[in-house]
């Protein structure tokens, strides 16, 4: 079975601060895939990145860094120097390989709220 | 770029009400998902489409949903007889494998 686990329900922050969301993960396949989405107040699922397990480079796309660390099954996302335009809820998901077919597990969001 | 167009954006039914649920998945994209999100709660997979025919489903996906692609271009989610606990936003999904592309999502209230 898979499992997501996004620890913090809700975290606070002051503009420019850096953040980081923590995501956990549980499967039996040596093969799988992480996911990060956000979710703004408007509702729809934004993608913001997709790595695979044989993959452990960590990622920085502009104020955005991933923290793959297999050997903790934790795929973290660092947010640095935070807006308000960051504020949303933002899910970890994990798709496995060979047992567990081509459904994302989505963990359960962390609220995020960056105020000015 | 292109987009998951997903129709209605909000859909108000009575309970035991059939209700269609329409998706427009990107035009070059093989697999189609259906999730779900009760308010305020994570997001639940409830099928994945392939070939035409179903690869797989979760247990929320029982037999008052179905799925079909009636054309080339659309992907419907078909509740028989809505409950009140079908509530929910629910999102279509595409892929060519890999990246899954979400649509806006429909919000059904089941009255």
């Amino acid at each position: 079975a898979q499992k997501v686990t996004q620890a913090q329900t809700e975290i606070s922050v002051v503009e420019k601060e850096d953040v980081t969301l923590d995501c956990v993960y549980e499967t039996r396949d040596t093969t799988y895939y992480l996911f990060w989405y956000k979710q703004p107040p408007s509702g729809e699922l934004v993608f913001l990145i997709r790595r695979n397990s044989f993959d452990e480079q960590n990622e920085i796309s502009g104020r955005y860094s991933w923290n793959f660390q297999k050997s903790t099954s934790s795929f973290n996302f660092t947010i640095t120097a935070s807006q308000v335009v960051d504020s949303a809820v933002y899910f970890c998901a994990l798709r496995g390989g060979e047992t567990s077919g081509s459904r994302l597990t989505f963990g359960e969001g962390t609220q995020l709220t960056v105020n000015p | 770029e292109p987009e998951v167009t997903q129709t209605p954006s909000h859909q108000v039914t009575q309970m035991g009400q059939e209700v269609i649920l329409r998706c427009v998945p990107i035009s070059n994209h093989l697999y189609f998902y259906w999730y779900r999100q009760i308010l305020g709660q994570k997001v639940e997979f409830l099928v994945s489409f392939y070939n035409n025919e179903i690869s797989e489903k979760s247990e929320i996906f029982d037999d008052q949903f179905s799925v079909e692609r009636p054309d080339g271009s659309n992907f419907t989610l078909k509740i028989r007889s809505t409950k009140l606990e079908d509530s929910a936003m629910y999102f279509c999904a595409s892929s060519l494998g890999g990246k899954l592309f979400f649509g806006s999502g429909t919000q059904l209230s089941v009255l």
